[in-house]
């Protein structure tokens, strides 16, 4: 089966630093989501990409479609305390419902 | 406006139990999956349902999960005999249609603890 892999597994930060993550797939997927889950909760959709080579952001928050369509990679500037959490991607075919295929999550630690 | 519902959000089963899980969509959504994650890991789908139908199960272990969507009331994953491997979060998503947005609300999961 399709499997993503999202790195890195986790990161230790300063407040205010930069961090990046990405992902990478062995096939293509036609969407790209990535999503944040606070421990205890669902995941949340934080930004979707549709196009190959596309790039979007949201806030602090930038990602990347690949233009392979078998990679993105997720961007976060300035961070702040209250964006620890565990970071995934996810891939969509599209070919049949909305299935997600996700990463292993990349789990974020933000030092003040 | 209610999101995806899930219930119980912790159920604890000894081994032989049956496990039931409730999901009630967002309101106006007639699509749910239902994934499932394991600690430290990301999620797995499990299987997709409209209302009466399962559309695809192709991530349900073959025997002792089962899932319906019935035309009236919530979307039923359910566990028989759980064992211990059983242990994780259930999550519940739901979409208005089977398009291709992506656009999946996910519940704030169901944790099963099998002792």
């Amino acid at each position: 089966g399709q499997q993503l892999n999202q790195s890195p597994q986790s990161m230790f930060i300063q407040e205010g630093e930069d961090v990046s993550m990405n992902c990478t797939s062995s096939s293509i997927f036609n969407t790209w989501l990535w999503y944040k889950q606070d421990p205890g909760e669902g995941p949340v959709l934080l930004i979707a990409l549709y196009k190959a080579g596309e790039l979007t952001s949201n806030g602090r928050l930038t990602a990347q479609f690949g233009i392979t369509r078998k990679d993105s990679f997720l961007n976060i500037s300035a961070s702040i305390p209250s964006d620890v959490g565990i970071y995934f991607c996810a891939g969509q075919l599209g070919n049949a419902g909305n299935m997600l295929t996700f990463g292993g999550g990349t789990r974020l630690m933000v030092k003040p | 406006n209610a999101g995806v519902m899930q219930n119980p959000r912790h159920l604890v089963r000894r081994r032989g139990q049956e496990a039931r899980l409730r999901c009630s969509p967002m309101k106006g959504h007639s699509h749910v999956y239902w994934y499932r994650q394991l600690p430290e890991e990301g999620l797995k789908f499990m299987v997709y349902l409209q209302k009466e139908n399962i559309i695809d199960e192709s991530g349900m272990p073959k025997e002792r999960f089962s899932a319906e969507f019935p035309k009236e009331g919530p979307s039923i994953l359910r566990i028989q005999q759980v064992v211990r491997g059983d242990s994780a979060a259930y999550f519940c998503a739901s979409s208005p249609g089977g398009g291709l947005d992506g656009e999946l609300f996910f519940g704030e999961g169901s944790r099963l603890t099998v002792l």
